[in-house]
């Protein structure tokens, strides 16, 4: 069965460093993708990125990067330049594919950043 | 208007009265799915429905039943609530032909706030 592990309920950063959220994942699928979403305190699922299971370079979309490791089966969450609106829950997630894509969304429990100025 | 309305935001109801949490969609979107967010336990899929005529359970379907109604509805019904439902509900949509310009094809609802006292 597929799962998704994050290992820090919570973490602190100072406003400007650099953060990592950990994720692992354990699958016995060739082809997957994975994924991070932040929610704020209002709740709703923002997506910040993605890596299939084949892209050869590791993901970015602005200041958010994907640390893939597929030997490892971890694929971290770098957020440089941390700003105070990124103090929220982080999830990965890690879709199965069936029929091509769009299967099931299965999720880690989630990282509590909170970043201090 | 939001691409996937769940109603009601917010509902408090008590211990043994049946629910029902309404979901419809304007993607076009062929697959959604019905998940449930606890603290420390991240986001689990109650029931999934690849296509009108498809419905499947997921990870924690006790307790819970579905109705596709339309491509664009998916209903979730709570038949006798107890208060270990309370919780906060997603509802989400999927597109088998997703790509990176559509998220990967994953929209999610606002979320439906529960309390069962």
């Amino acid at each position: 069965a597929q799962k998704i592990t994050q290992t820090q309920p919570g973490m602190f950063v100072q406003e400007k460093e650099a953060v990592t959220l950990d994720c692992t994942y354990d699958t016995s699928d060739q082809s997957y993708g994975l994924f991070w979403y932040k929610q704020p305190s209002s709740g709703e699922m923002i997506f910040l990125i993605y890596q299939g299971s084949y892209d050869e370079q590791n993901a970015t979309e602005g200041r958010y990067s994907l640390n893939f490791q597929k030997a490892r089966k971890s694929a971290n969450l770098v957020i440089s330049a941390s700003q105070l609106g990124d103090s929220a829950m982080y999830f990965c997630a890690m879709r199965e594919i069936f029929y091509n894509q769009g299967g099931k969304l299965i999720f880690g429990q989630g990282t509590e950043l909170s970043v201090k100025p | 208007d939001a691409d996937v309305t769940q109603t009601p935001r917010n509902r408090i109801t008590k211990t043994g009265k049946r629910i029902m949490l309404e979901c419809s969609q304007t993607k076009g979107h062929d697959r959604m799915y019905w998940y449930r967010q606890d603290p420390g336990l991240g986001l689990r899929l109650i029931y999934y429905s690849f296509d009108v005529k498809d419905i499947n359970k997921g990870e924690i379907s006790d307790g819970y039943s579905v109705s596709r109604q339309a491509q664009a509805k998916f209903s979730l019904s709570l038949e006798s609530a107890i208060p270990n439902q309370t919780a906060l509900y997603f509802c989400a949509t999927s597109d088998s032909r997703g790509n990176r310009a559509s998220n990967y094809g994953y929209t999610f609802g606002s979320g439906t706030r529960l309390t069962v006292v």
